[in-house]
């Protein structure tokens, strides 16, 4: 089964800082990669698919890059807003479509 | 606009099932497929599977293979998630997600439903 790895487990930055989150799949999934971000008590909201491509209405703050096994979300100029969980989540071949442990990305 | 509202919270009994439902609307129904996600307390999203609107085809996570079931009332535009021998592992928050038109990505979620599994 395809494995997930997150880091930072938890990122600490002020606003107006940049974050970078990475994510590691333990074979390679291509470019088939989605980020999400949850905020306590809400639904995943979709931010980047295909590794790269933003989600509608994302700000363009949100930025993601990768392929193969390694994987980046950069969020430059962090507002108050964004901080949040982080997950990402593959669409390999075949199930389970796992999701990564997550990233916190909490305020300094 | 899309949207997908889920049924209310549940309190089940340890060996009992839950049945929990996702309206879709806005779009064309038979037209996307259907993922259920839940996520215990303070725990990852956790995949479980999904079903083709249309005909009706499902594939499940390995996990939850032998007992869950999600199925689909074309003519509602709902789709539904049972999961039967329930634990108290099995407390989560409930989520049903939509596939995107251009790519596997999840970018309409349901609320969630809350199931607490309690003696």
């Amino acid at each position: 089964e395809l494995v997930l790895i997150q880091s930072p487990a938890t990122l600490s930055l002020s606003p107006g800082e940049r974050a970078t989150l990475f994510c590691r799949a333990s074979q390679s999934v291509r470019s088939y990669l989605a980020w999400y971000q949850q905020k306590p008590g809400q639904a995943p909201r979709l931010l980047i698919y295909d590794a790269s491509k933003r989600a509608t209405d994302i700000p363009a703050r949100f930025s993601g890059s990768g392929s193969g096994t390694d994987f980046t979300l950069t969020i430059s100029n962090l507002e108050p807003e964004d901080f949040a969980v982080y997950y990402c989540q593959h669409r390999s071949n075949w199930p389970p479509y796992s999701f990564g442990q997550g990233t916190k990305l909490e305020i300094k | 606009q899309v949207q997908l509202v889920q049924s209310g919270a549940e309190v089940k009994k340890p060996g009992a099932s839950v049945k929990v439902s996702c309206k879709a609307s806005g779009y064309t129904f038979t037209n996307y497929p259907m993922h259920w996600v839940r996520q215990a307390p303070g725990q990852r999203l956790e995949w479980m599977g999904w079903i083709n609107a249309d005909n009706g085809d499902t594939i499940y996570s390995q996990k939850f293979q032998s007992r869950v079931t999600i199925s689909r009332d074309i003519s509602a535009t709902t789709v539904y998630m049972e999961l039967s021998s329930l634990t108290s592992e099995d407390t989560a928050v409930y989520f049903c997600a939509k596939v995107m038109t251009t790519a596997f990505a999840f970018d309409i979620w349901g609320q969630g439903t809350r199931v607490t599994v309690s003696s």
